[in-house]
């Protein structure tokens, strides 16, 4: 079975940093890209970022581009984002996703608050 | 980016109805949008990609339609664990993108 454990949130102050980690188990994968996936209380889904199968691609939205950085352990069998310079609208809880062939979150971790205030 | 604008934002139906969302694109996508349920609390579950395939284990009653531009999800009679939150997604070209959702409500 399909499994992915989301930590790392907390709560951390504007202009902070935070790492949150995605381990995944029950499939193999070193052949999987990953997305990690945000929502606002009360809010919307929004991609954050997602990563090829080796490490070697990545993307980000716009809002993220230059302060996240995605990256992955295939040996550990983990997903990571690196988060600087958060802003309070980075406040939300963040999901990892198992990419399919079409690009579609197939498997989804539970999430992991971020929450940035002073 | 490829804007995403879903309709309507929210709807009142009651058991047994068919239930339409609608999604369309701001340029054409193909067959590279997806169809998520969310509950409160949890989190999002896959239920069509490509358009119109249903995911493993999901009930027939959910069906998906569309190419380019333009998209539908079908419930074609509402049970009352679909009263939830849907949202579709292009997967075309990054930055991947999501529809503002559909709540479904209990009338």
């Amino acid at each position: 079975e399909v499994h992915l454990v989301e930590s790392g949130g907390g709560l951390v102050q504007p202009g902070g940093s935070l790492r949150l980690s995605c381990a995944a188990s029950g499939f193999t994968f070193s052949n999987y890209w990953m997305h990690w996936v945000r929502q606002a209380p009360g809010k919307g889904l929004v991609w954050v970022s997602r990563i090829d199968s080796d490490g070697s691609s990545t993307s980000y939205a716009d809002s993220v581009k230059g302060r996240f950085l995605i990256s992955r352990d295939n040996a550990k069998n983990t997903l990571y984002v690196l988060m600087n310079s958060l802003r309070d609208e980075d406040t939300a809880v963040y999901y990892c996703a198992r990419g399919g062939y079409h690009g579609q979150g197939d498997h989804w971790g539970q999430g992991t608050l971020v929450t940035v205030s002073s | 980016d490829i804007q995403m604008t879903q309709s309507p934002s929210s709807l009142s139906a009651s058991v047994g109805d068919r239930v339409t969302i609608t999604c369309r694109a701001s340029q054409s996508i193909s067959i590279y949008l997806n169809w998520y349920q969310q509950k409160p609390g949890k989190a999002p579950k896959l239920l069509i990609y490509a358009a119109s395939t249903l995911e493993s284990g999901v009930p027939s009653r959910f069906s998906g339609s569309g190419s380019g531009t333009d998209f539908t999800l079908t419930i074609s009679s509402l049970q009352p664990e679909d009263f939830a939150s849907y949202y579709c997604q292009q997967t075309y070209r990054t930055p991947l993108t999501f529809g503002g959702g559909t709540k479904v409500e209990i009338k």
